[in-house]
């Protein structure tokens, strides 16, 4: 079931800093996960995307990492700015009939100058 | 620009008085989503439409209903709402085929409001 709580796992880092979110899925046959960034009272934004036949994709300053043995994902931001203050989430598609995504259940990113 | 459009933004409305939530994309998607948000929570996702087939999850309660009149539109109704309803109200669309899934594009959000 869906974790319920108050408070969301924080990361706080310097400006200029490299951050790594971490996200622990829940399903081995999952074959597509996405990163998505959702600032306070905004619609979740894309960031990277990766299949499960990969284990890794680069975009511009972030890097997603794929773990299948252990079910493990991991967004890498480089050079962090104050603009990537915002809540990260991952989701994965379960691939049973139609494609749906669930989410995990977030982590804070809070960049100081 | 192409994109996710939710009306309105913001909604107040009485418990057990009917609210109608709506979602529009230009995108050309042929499934469309609405998920439901509470506060420092990830998105939960109600149901959504496969075209024209309507998918709800299993927990999803009775009191959600959505319709999709054509590609473009989709509407979330809540029958009754309660207190426990306020939240932030996600629609999402996506492309997807054979393939595999694809990105989910997400609207900006409504944020209702029960009193």
């Amino acid at each position: 079931g869906e974790s319920v709580g108050l408070h969301l796992p924080t990361l706080s880092v310097q400006e200029g800093d490299n951050s790594i979110i971490n996200c622990a899925y829940s399903n081995s046959a999952s074959d597509y996960f996405i990163w998505y960034k959702q600032e306070s009272g905004k619609g979740p934004q894309f960031i990277i995307d990766i299949r499960s036949n990969m284990d890794k994709r680069q975009g511009q300053r972030v890097t997603v990492l794929l773990n299948k043995t252990v079910k493990h994902l991991s967004l890498q931001i480089a050079a962090t700015q104050p603009g990537d203050s915002a809540v990260y989430f991952c989701a994965e598609n379960k691939p049973s009939g139609y494609s749906t995504l669930t989410f995990g259940k977030g982590t804070m990113l809070l960049v100081s100058p | 620009d192409a994109m996710v459009i939710q009306n309105p933004r913001y909604q107040v409305t009485q418990f057990g008085k009917p609210v109608t939530l709506s979602c529009s994309q230009t995108l050309n998607h042929n499934v469309m989503y609405w998920y439901q948000q509470k506060s420092s929570q990830a998105p939960k996702l109600l149901f959504h439409y496969y075209d024209k087939d309507f998918n709800n999850e299993a927990d999803t309660p009775d009191n959600f209903q959505s319709r999709r009149p054509n590609t473009s539109f989709c509407f979330l109704d809540i029958r009754s709402p309660g207190l426990g309803d306020a939240a932030m109200y996600l629609c999402a669309t996506s492309r997807d085929s054979l393939a595999g899934a694809t990105e989910q594009f997400f609207g900006p959000g409504t944020r209702l409001t029960v009193l």
